[in-house]
């Protein structure tokens, strides 16, 4: 298997702009995560997808955020319009079953610079 | 919500030598996971370990949920080991991994 798959790997823009990242899943996993990595924050958790069911999105920072999964083999985080505090890598990650009894995979992440 | 404390934050070693990283948490648990990032970022799955031993290679790991904590053994280090190693926790229920700052590491040759 591929393992989990993100796009782009970097991605620069300017203030403003729409910024869409995306992500598959390793084929078969039914949960999909997505997190945020800063230097000060760490690693924290933005949404969580279970059979393409948004269950807890509290970590999303604000209206700019939204995540979507419209079918098993896609998801979309898109943040518009961006601002320079949301420069940061992005990793989506999958898991087979619910969270509490599976292990989950990350993919290699999206670094967003916003300019 | 669930506290993750990696400790220590920062560590140097010589080539060859053998390592300890402590993960503690201050709730119960039902999944545990020991994760290595690399120096190009990437997150690489080392041990999925709720509870009990595990060995892999010169890495090992051990953790006992009664007393929340988890052990991450590495030996004979190698500089290709550096970078930063989490700790990443589900607490009971059926929230997604929660992690701990992580602990730094350097080897040098």
């Amino acid at each position: 298997d591929a393992g989990v798959i993100q796009s782009p790997r970097h991605e620069v823009t300017e203030m403003g702009q729409e910024v869409t990242l995306r992500c598959k899943p390793i084929s078969g996993h039914n949960s999909l995560f997505w997190y945020r990595q800063t230097m000060m924050r760490g690693l924290e958790l933005l949404i969580y997808f279970n059979n393409n069911v948004p269950i807890d999105d509290s970590g999303m920072p604000e209206d700019r955020f939204s995540a979507k999964m419209p079918n098993a083999s896609f998801s979309t985080l898109k943040i518009q319009p961006s601002e320079p505090r949301d420069s940061a890598v992005y990793f989506c990650a999958s898991s087979f079953g619910p969270p509490s009894n599976t292990e989950a995979f990350f993919g290699q992440g999206t670094r967003l610079t916003v300019v | 919500g669930i506290q993750v404390e990696q400790s220590p934050p920062d560590l140097i070693l010589q080539e060859g030598a053998n390592s300890t990283l402590r993960c503690n948490f201050s709730d119960s648990v039902n999944n545990l996971q020991w994760f290595h990032q690399n120096p190009w970022g990437q997150l690489i799955n080392l041990f999925y370990i709720p509870s009990g031993t595990k060995q892999n290679g010169r890495l090992s790991a051990t953790t006992v949920a009664t007393e929340r904590y988890s052990l991450l053994y590495i030996s004979s280090s190698q500089t290709t080991d550096s970078g930063v190693y989490f700790c990443a926790v589900i607490p009971s229920g059926n929230t997604p991994l929660v992690f701990g700052k992580g602990t730094r590491l350097s080897v040098i040759a």
